[in-house]
């Protein structure tokens, strides 16, 4: 599969502390993006990070790239109960593919 | 403005029947994007349109899959002869651009077939 996995599947925290979600994947990139879902439904796009980032920032967001080791973090710092979704990496492969590769998701819940 | 739509929003249909799924993007966007996703799993993708050129059907499963785009506007997916293994969310998405773009999903069709 050329899918990426994300670890860990799920992750249950308290209301304030911090969540992250890691994200491997197989092949090189023009770039990953993190996208947010919510019941199961449609996904909002969180950040885009480029093959020659190394980190990004959007507000209480903050997502790392080692492209070295095929891999990406996401932290959402000071969490709240409505960031409960779960999250998935995506990656825009450099093959030319048409489409991004998802990764498996990550079940965040956020215990008030 | 308006985002993606998507109807139905549910859709039960009985093994064998055929199901037409709608996707409205968002106006001015010329890409557009079909995935499928099975319940506790990623997206899976189907087929990409963009402008007038040829659509990327590389993902799509089987012959029983297709989809058509009219113009840079509304797109359908077509299943024909569904089977118990379709069931899942199918979500759509638009976006400016090619894939080096944000792309804005839908809120999906959950398809069951019994």
């Amino acid at each position: 599969s050329q899918q990426g996995e994300e670890d860990p599947q799920a992750l249950s925290i308290q209301e304030g502390e911090n969540a992250t979600m890691n994200c491997s994947y197989k092949t090189s990139i023009n770039n990953l993006q993190w996208y947010r879902q919510n019941s199961g439904r449609g996904l909002v796009h969180l950040i885009l990070i480029r093959s020659n980032e190394r980190e990004k920032h959007s507000g209480r967001l903050r997502v790392t790239l080692d492209t070295s080791k095929k891999s990406s973090s996401l932290l959402i710092t000071a969490s709240r109960a409505a960031d409960t979704a779960s999250y998935f990496c995506a990656a825009q492969h450099q093959t030319g593919a048409n489409n991004l590769f998802f990764g498996t998701g990550t079940r965040l819940t956020v215990i008030p | 403005g308006a985002g993606v739509s998507q109807s139905p929003s549910n859709k039960v249909t009985e093994k064998g029947k055929d199901v037409e799924l709608r996707c409205d993007p968002i106006s001015g966007h010329t890409a557009l994007y079909w995935y499928r996703q099975r319940l506790g799993q990623g997206l899976e993708f189907l087929i990409y349109f963009q402008g007038n050129s040829a659509p990327d059907k590389s993902g799509l499963p089987s012959d029983r899959f297709s989809a058509e785009r009219t113009g840079e506007s509304v797109s359908t997916l077509t299943i024909q002869r569904t089977q118990q293994e379709d069931s899942a969310v199918y979500l759509c998405a638009s976006s400016l651009g090619d894939i080096s773009y944000e792309q804005y999903f839908g809120p999906g069709t959950r398809l069951t077939v019994t």
